[in-house]
């Protein structure tokens, strides 16, 4: 039962246009969403993340939308650089005394110039 | 400063041996959590710690896994007799604290990649 999907496995966007990333979960009680970015042979890197009180939070070039009614996420980068390429993983955690966090299997984002 | 640091970074071993792997969190860190990641899949949780107790190991595959903390820092991941499935990266993260209306950032180590033979 995958609580945390990524439905697609690879992006290839052009340098300079917009990247979008997306992210759906079912469980209700998620209320704090993250984003990483992974390199090969690297450990995740923390990248933007979103409580459920907020619908939009926005970092430099990185925009991390939610709608809670659609338990569905983004993630917006613009413009895409060819050093964004990696693979990303959306992330949920709920409010349960600890933050273990459940994680999507993952988008490759290939940035080509 | 430092990060999160794991040893091995890779490890190969053969079908029913035993290994042990190795996280330092950052310092101060209370909180560090053990992940894995199997191929083409994403982060599967493990075990988490506060300070030297683990209060959730709902994440272990089986009875070889377990894991401990000492001092509130360093962790060890034993898995004992391991299998040909038990080949991943076995990725550690730690954070300030746990708990609270809002999650806090985890950092994450560059993993142990595991191959069992």
């Amino acid at each position: 039962d995958q609580q945390v999907k990524q439905n697609s496995p690879s992006l290839s966007v052009q340098e300079g246009r917009i990247s979008i990333l997306n992210c759906d979960y079912t469980n209700s009680m998620f209320d704090y969403f993250l984003w990483y970015k992974k390199y090969p042979a690297e450990g995740p890197t923390f990248l933007i993340s979103i409580s459920s009180i907020k619908d939009k939070n926005e970092d430099g070039r990185f925009t991390v939308f939610l709608n809670k009614s659609a338990k569905h996420l983004s993630l917006h980068i613009v413009p895409s650089q060819p050093g964004d390429s990696a693979v990303y993983f959306c992330a949920a955690s709920d409010s349960g005394g600890y933050n273990k966090l459940i994680f999507g299997a993952g988008t490759r984002l290939a940035v080509h110039p | 400063g430092a990060g999160v640091s794991q040893s091995p970074s890779n490890k190969v071993t053969e079908k029913g041996k035993d290994v042990e792997l190795r996280c330092d969190p950052i310092s101060g860190h209370t909180a560090l959590y053990w992940y894995r990641q199997s191929l083409g899949q994403g982060l599967e949780f493990l075990i988490y710690f506060q300070g030297n107790s683990a209060p959730d190991k709902s994440g272990l595959p089986s009875d070889r896994f377990s894991a401990e903390r000492t001092g509130g820092s360093v962790s060890t991941l034993t898995i004992q007799r391991t299998q040909q499935e038990d080949s991943a990266v076995y990725l550690c993260a730690s954070s300030w604290r746990s708990g609270g209306a809002q999650a806090d950032t985890q950092y994450f180590g560059p993993g142990t990649r595991l191959t069992v033979l």
